[in-house]
């Protein structure tokens, strides 16, 4: 059960692209519908951004968007904002249970 | 509208015993897998104990294994933990969460265990 791989941090000024990768065993990562990502402000409840693939809830602005190769899922973050400056977590369904990337802070500078 | 609601959480001394409840509103609970997810201070998040909308299947982090249980009643709209055995490192703000599919659609907005003497 160890948790899946991302970057501690990545950074942006306002109107950028940032991109945050996940990688884990292909039997996790690489069965792109498993994986999800949550945005997390800290004191506040996390927050599903992206699910099956590259599916957005309502609300959520397609300025994020997933992209997948192999046992890597990425998402990535256009038009960078302030309200984005947050922790990100991947998460992905491994066969009963569920392993948490290790988060990214995301600083819009 | 959806909500989840933590309650139960203090301080507790190592070894001690905590319960957990999250109540739910806003969507049909005995429809839906239900999960616990924890955050130990300045650490990420982890996925800790989830069971189905029955109850009858139920899966759980190795390391909290044999001394956490998670329960439900539907009745009451609620998600439970038990937890046992606590350790320092069961320090964590805990969430109780929803699934839909494979995904955690709507979170709580947690409640706070310290396992400390």
């Amino acid at each position: 059960q160890s948790a899946l791989t991302q970057p501690r941090s990545v950074s942006g000024s306002p109107g950028q692209s940032v991109t945050i990768s996940c990688t884990g065993p292909s039997s996790y990562v690489g069965t792109y519908k498993y994986v999800s990502w949550y945005q997390h402000h800290p004191g506040k409840a996390p927050k599903l951004m992206i699910y099956d693939v590259n599916r957005r809830p309502s609300g959520v602005p397609d300025r994020f968007s997933v992209s997948n190769s192999g046992n890597t899922a990425s998402l990535t973050i256009s038009g960078l904002r302030t309200e984005d400056e947050a922790d990100y977590y991947c998460c992905s369904f491994a066969g009963s249970l569920y392993v948490f990337g290790t988060g990214t802070k995301v600083t819009v500078l | 509208e959806v909500q989840l609601v933590e309650s139960g959480g203090g301080l507790v001394q190592p070894g001690g015993s905590l319960r957990l409840s999250c109540a739910a509103s806003g969507f049909t609970f005995n429809n839906y897998w239900m999960s616990w997810v924890r955050q130990a201070p300045g650490k990420g998040l982890e996925w800790v104990a989830s069971i189905r909308q029955d109850g009858n299947e139920k899966y759980y982090v190795d390391s909290v294994r044999g001394r956490f249980t998670i329960s439900r009643d539907n009745t009451e709209s609620s998600l439970y933990l038990q937890m046992s055995g606590l350790r320092a490192g069961d320090t964590a703000m805990y969430f109780c969460a929803k699934y839909d599919g494979y995904s955690l659609d709507y979170w709580g907005q947690g409640a706070l265990v310290t396992v400390s003497s």
